[in-house]
């Protein structure tokens, strides 16, 4: 069975500094679809980054990107430049669609407080 | 604002009860996905329809139920409610498959006594 772990209950981090969050995944599966949630106070969820697992190339999304280790499982956030809005609950994903069947795994989440 | 909207924004009733959340996709998109987040089970995917047909299943209760109108907005209903049943309840909508990226809606926030 699928599991998705964030390991990072919570982090905090400087305004307009980098910080890197963690997620590993277990999956016996080749093709798979990897995403990180953002959830403010507001309690909305919020895309921030998709990845393909086909793809190599990591995605970014202007101060988002991950940290895609395919072979180690691995897809870290990575969000550069911190500012005060960053501030959420943060999701790591991973979905596998095929035949009619689907799955779609959540980890527990990171709390992330960005700091004046 | 993710396009998706949901009614009501809070519920409150009492155990044994039945209620009835809805979901309005953004404009154009086809698939529409439901999940219930609480405290002690993180958010977990319950089922998705497409098109008006249910396509998945998650780990929906029997108690449970949904559908996709044709104008494609869905309702979920839950019935004989359980303290456990507590939860924030999101719907998601996205272009066709369940591939796409999903968008989600704002949720209702349940809250049975």
């Amino acid at each position: 069975a699928q599991t998705v772990t964030q390991s990072q209950p919570e982090m905090s981090v400087q305004e307009a500094e980098t910080v890197t969050l963690s997620c590993t995944y277990d999956t016996s599966e080749n093709n798979y679809y990897l995403f990180w949630y953002k959830q403010p106070p507001s309690r909305q969820m919020i895309l921030v980054i998709r990845q393909e697992a086909y793809k190599q190339q990591n995605a970014t999304e202007n101060r988002f990107s991950v940290n895609f280790q395919k072979a180690a499982k691995s897809f870290s956030l990575k969000i550069s430049d911190s500012q005060l809005g960053d501030t959420a609950m943060y999701f790591c994903a991973f979905m596998k669609s095929s035949s009619g069947t689907y799955k779609y795994i959540f980890g527990t989440g990171t709390r992330l407080k960005v700091l004046a | 604002d993710s396009g998706v909207t949901q009614t009501p924004k809070h519920l409150i009733t009492a155990t044994g009860q039945r209620v009835t959340l809805r979901c309005s996709p953004r404009s154009g998109d086809l698939s529409v996905y439901w999940y219930q987040q609480s405290l002690d089970q993180g958010l977990q995917f319950l089922i998705q329809y497409y098109n008006g047909e249910e396509r998945a299943k998650g780990n929906i209760l029997e108690r449970f139920s949904a559908q996709q109108f044709p104008d494609l907005h869905s309702e979920l209903n839950l019935s004989s409610l359980e303290l456990g049943d507590s939860a924030l309840y999101f719907c998601a909508s996205s272009e066709s498959t369940s591939t796409d990226t999903q968008y989600f809606g704002p949720g209702t926030r349940l809250t049975v006594l």
